[in-house]
């Protein structure tokens, strides 16, 4: 069990460039979640997925942020229009069906200079 | 407003020694309750969950819940220097969305 991976690990975009994070969950894993990390904010919620469907995004700034889930293993995190302020390391989580604990990647350390 | 705040915000304890952590809620709708894990690099992950009153052990970690108060606590026990690690305390109304405390430092010297 490779355990939930996340690509790139690092990544750097200039002002205004788009980012797009991914993630793959554990397989059989029926729950995505995303969740965005820097030493200001914590550990802040952004939005999840269940079974592929949008479920609550209600963490999401609602400009330029986006996420979607095509198929039950990757799951996409896109960032429009990078601001310096959205630098931070972005984590994403999976969960089985019936299971409440959720397996956290290592995370995309997002740099926007 | 943090919905779960956390203290202390660092500590320090010798090999051997007990580290005890505090988390307190301010949503009432917040039932579960899960200590969190993070070493440095890595992402965070789940020591243990806690959702009924009273305590909770496996090993050496002992989670306590008092639900009138809101408040969880975490004890660890006979601490080794791989203890060393950013601790966080979550909290959920549904079992899904998690919030997170701002964390705790822990450090365990030899």
């Amino acid at each position: 069990n490779a355990g939930v991976i996340q690509t790139p690990r690092h990544k750097v975009t200039g002002k205004g460039q788009e980012a797009t994070l991914w993630c793959e969950p554990i397989s059989g894993h029926s729950a995505v979640f995303w969740y965005r990390q820097t030493i200001v904010q914590g550990l802040e919620f952004l939005t999840y997925f269940r079974n592929q469907a949008p479920i609550d995004d209600s963490g999401m700034p609602k400009e330029r942020f986006s996420a979607q889930m095509p198929n039950q293993s990757h799951s996409t995190l896109k960032i429009q229009s990078t601001q310096p302020q959205d630098s931070a390391v972005y984590l994403c989580a999976s969960s089985g069906q019936g299971s409440y604990e959720q397996y956290f990647g290592p995370g995309t350390r997002l740099t926007v200079l | 407003q943090q919905k779960v705040q956390q203290s202390p915000e660092s500590l320090s304890v010798p090999e051997g020694g007990m580290a005890s952590l505090n988390c307190t809620s301010s949503d009432r709708n917040f039932q579960y309750f899960w200590w969190y894990r993070q070493h440095s690099g890595e992402g965070p992950k789940a020591l243990m969950s806690i959702f009924s009153d009273g305590d909770k052990k496996e090993g050496r970690f002992t989670a306590h819940l008092n639900k009138a108060s809101l408040h969880v606590s975490l004890h660890i026990r006979d601490s080794q220097p791989s203890d060393s690690a950013l601790y966080f305390c979550a909290a959920s109304s549904n079992y899904n969305v998690l919030y997170f405390g701002s964390g705790t430092k822990l450090t365990v010297e030899p």
